[in-house]
């Protein structure tokens, strides 16, 4: 069955520290991977997506993101943390049907 | 494009009491998704639609909810008989079938409290 994990609940990060928030999957084949960020009593934002091509990915808001087959990851990054980047991120798996499994989201906590 | 449109964004009814969702896709998007979203929970698939066909949906979307797009626009989600287990947010999506790499887009969501 497809799934996603997201293995923290809640990353604390320094504001102008780099930032990781994990993402692994499970499915068979070649999936289309996603990040969604979701700010307080708001809807989901696309932040990316990996398709196929380039392992890195760059999207909205200097963030970044790596997919990595044998790892069967696909890590959320930025170089410089910003308070206002606080929120909830989604990682999410679209794979054969066209519906997306979402993980259980990570809360990211940005400290001046 | 304006986004996807959701209405109303709160909603607060009693036990037992219909409550009607309207969603409005990006113009032009031929899918339209509906997803639950309860506290401290990734969003879960409800149901989609192709045009006005309804192509899947989940087992969560018990008998006493339907979800309709009659005209492949504006979708509906009603719930008949609340339960206070229906406490959510409501999520509305679209994307186009193709072109623009499968990104599905989503709404500011409905929030229903059931008391």
């Amino acid at each position: 069955a497809q799934s996603v994990a997201q293995p923290e609940d809640q990353v604390n990060v320094a504001e102008g520290n780099p930032l990781t928030v994990k993402c692994t999957y499970s499915v068979s084949g070649n999936p289309y991977l996603f990040w969604y960020v979701q700010y307080p009593n708001r809807g989901l934002q696309f932040l990316l997506k990996y398709i196929t091509g380039d392992n890195l990915v760059k999207g909205s808001y200097g963030f970044e993101a790596e997919f990595n087959k044998s790892q069967t990851s696909f890590h959320l990054k930025k170089p410089s943390a910003l308070v206002s980047d606080s929120a909830l991120y989604f990682c999410a798996v679209r794979f054969n049907t066209d519906k997306l499994i979402f993980g259980t989201g990570t809360r990211l906590q940005v400290f001046p | 494009d304006t986004g996807v449109s959701q209405d109303p964004r709160h909603k607060i009814t009693k036990r037992g009491q219909n409550v009607t969702f309207r969603c409005d896709p990006i113009s032009e998007h031929n899918r339209l998704y509906w997803y639950r979203q309860t506290l401290g929970q990734g969003p879960e698939f409800l149901t989609y639609f192709q045009n006005e066909a309804q192509l899947e949906k989940s087992r969560l979307l018990s008998d006493r909810f339907s979800a309709e797009r009659p005209k492949g626009s504006f979708s509906t989600l009603e719930i008949q008989r609340t339960e206070q287990g229906d406490s959510a947010m409501y999520l509305c999506a679209s994307s186009l079938l193709a072109g623009d790499g499968n990104t599905i887009y989503f709404g500011e969501g409905s929030w229903l409290t059931v008391v």
